[in-house]
């Protein structure tokens, strides 16, 4: 069975701080998507980034950066120099590409709150 | 902006009515999917539909339906409501692309009460 685990329920950090949100997944498949979604109190899931499995090199976008490391079974999410509007519950999700009909798995999400 | 519409926003059930929430996505985005995310919680997947046929169903009981229809529009009916069924229900519809992979979009979701 597919699972995400985000062990930080909460982080605070002050305004242009970097922070790093965990994630660490566990699946039997050897071909799979990693996601991370933004949702600000909007409630509407904003798509960051999808890994696939095969592609361990680390993505940079902006103020945004993902460590894959498929050998701890974990995609980190580090937040550079961070701001006001960064505040938001942040998932980590997997998906098996292999099956048409296997829908993401989410982690409970952690909540950041940035300070100003 | 996502192109996934849903409503409607915001919505209050007694325990025991039936709901339906709706969903509206672009053309093309063939798979839509619904997710359940309690407060404090991530989305639970609910079931998956592929040009208007059920193709995938989380852990979820029967008097949890959809249907999609041919214009990408689809529905979430929830029967015989439950406070446990207060949530915000989120629908997604994917867009298949080259070499087997897909973007999904996510709409603002539905907030169920049930009192």
């Amino acid at each position: 069975a597919q699972k995400v685990t985000q062990a930080q329920t909460e982080i605070s950090v002050v305004e242009k701080e970097d922070v790093t949100l965990d994630c660490v997944y566990e699946t039997r498949d050897t071909t799979y998507y990693l996601f991370w979604y933004k949702q600000p109190p909007s409630g509407e899931l904003v798509f960051l980034i999808r890994r696939n499995s095969f592609d361990e090199q680390n993505e940079i976008s902006g103020r945004y950066s993902w460590n894959f490391q498929k050998s701890t079974s974990s995609f980190n999410f580090t937040i550079t120099a961070s701001q006001v509007v960064d505040s938001a519950v942040y998932f980590c999700a997997l998906s098996d590409p292999n099956s048409g009909n296997t829908p993401l798995v989410f982690g409970k999400g952690t909540r950041l709150s940035v300070i100003a | 902006e996502t192109g996934v519409t849903q409503s409607p926003t915001h919505l209050i059930k007694t325990r025991g009515q039936q709901v339906t929430l709706r969903c509206s996505s672009q053309s093309g985005h063939n798979t839509v999917s619904w997710y359940q995310q309690a407060l404090g919680q991530g989305p639970q997947f609910i079931f998956q539909y592929y040009r208007e046929e059920e193709n995938g169903r989380g852990n979820f009981p029967p008097r949890f339906s959809g249907l999609q229809f041919p214009n990408y529009s689809s529905e979430l009916n929830v029967n015989a409501l439950e406070l446990d069924d207060s949530a915000l229900y989120l629908c997604a519809s994917r867009l298949e692309l080259q070499g087997g992979s897909y973007e999904q979009y996510f709409g603002p979701g539905t907030r169920l009460t049930v009192t």
